[in-house]
């Protein structure tokens, strides 16, 4: 079965840092690209970064994240990872890691979704 | 970046009515659309991709239509396990973008 579990979200002052990581479970890791999607309470969905397949060379950041935000991936721990910093009330969000059908996070939509993980920027 | 109008946002209907939901890109996709269900307190899931084709598992009830700039997601009979919001996406491009949703309720 193929399954995508999120860690790492919490509470975290304005200014601050949080990484994220998605593990990943019953498919090819590396064949697939990958994308973080959140969702602020109670709003709709909101894509923020995608990642390649392989060894993540293409990479895309929304304009809301861009230059704050990083996504990488370890295909050696199937673990997808979104290193968050100088984050801001307006980050806050359920942050799902979900995967695409195929290599790249655009021409492929994304099939699989975890759980997703809570982040609160809050002082 | 392509922005996505979806509508209408929200909806009311009778256990076996026909719902129609719409979403315009505001360029051309090229079929590149995704229709994605989110139910109360639950993760999205998949519906259709591209466009038109049932993911595996999804009642035959649910049915897409369209191409360049204007998409369709149908219900043909609402079920009360419909109950939900649903969301449009371009994957054509990045950003790849969302429609603001249309929440489906049951009368």
């Amino acid at each position: 079965e193929v399954q995508l579990l999120e860690s790492g979200g919490g509470l975290v002052q304005p200014g601050g840092s949080l990484r994220l990581s998605c593990a990943a479970s019953g498919f090819t890791f590396s064949d697939y690209a990958l994308s973080w999607v959140r969702q602020a309470p109670g709003k709709g969905l909101e894509w923020v970064s995608g990642i390649s397949s392989g060894e993540g060379i293409h990479t895309y950041d929304a304009d809301s994240v861009e230059g704050r935000f990083t996504i990488s991936r370890d295909n050696s721990k199937n673990t997808l990872f979104l290193q968050m910093n100088s984050l801001r009330a307006e980050d806050t969000a359920v942050y799902y890691c979900a995967k695409h059908v195929g290599q790249s996070y655009y021409h492929y939509c994304m099939d699989v979704w975890g759980n997703g993980t809570t982040v609160t920027v809050s002082s | 970046d392509v922005q996505m109008t979806q509508s209408p946002s929200s909806l009311s209907a009778f256990v076996g009515d026909r719902v129609t939901i719409t979403c315009r890109a505001s360029q051309g996709i090229s079929s590149f659309l995704a229709w994605y269900q989110q139910k109360p307190g639950k993760v999205p899931q998949l519906l259709i991709f591209p466009a038109s084709t049932l993911q595996s598992g999804v009642p035959s009830r649910f049915s897409g239509s369209g191409s360049g700039t204007d998409y369709t997601l149908t219900i043909s009979s609402l079920q009360p396990e419909d109950v939900a919001t649903y969301f449009c996406q371009n994957y054509y491009n990045a950003p790849l973008t969302f429609g603001q949703g249309t929440k489906v309720e049951v009368k």
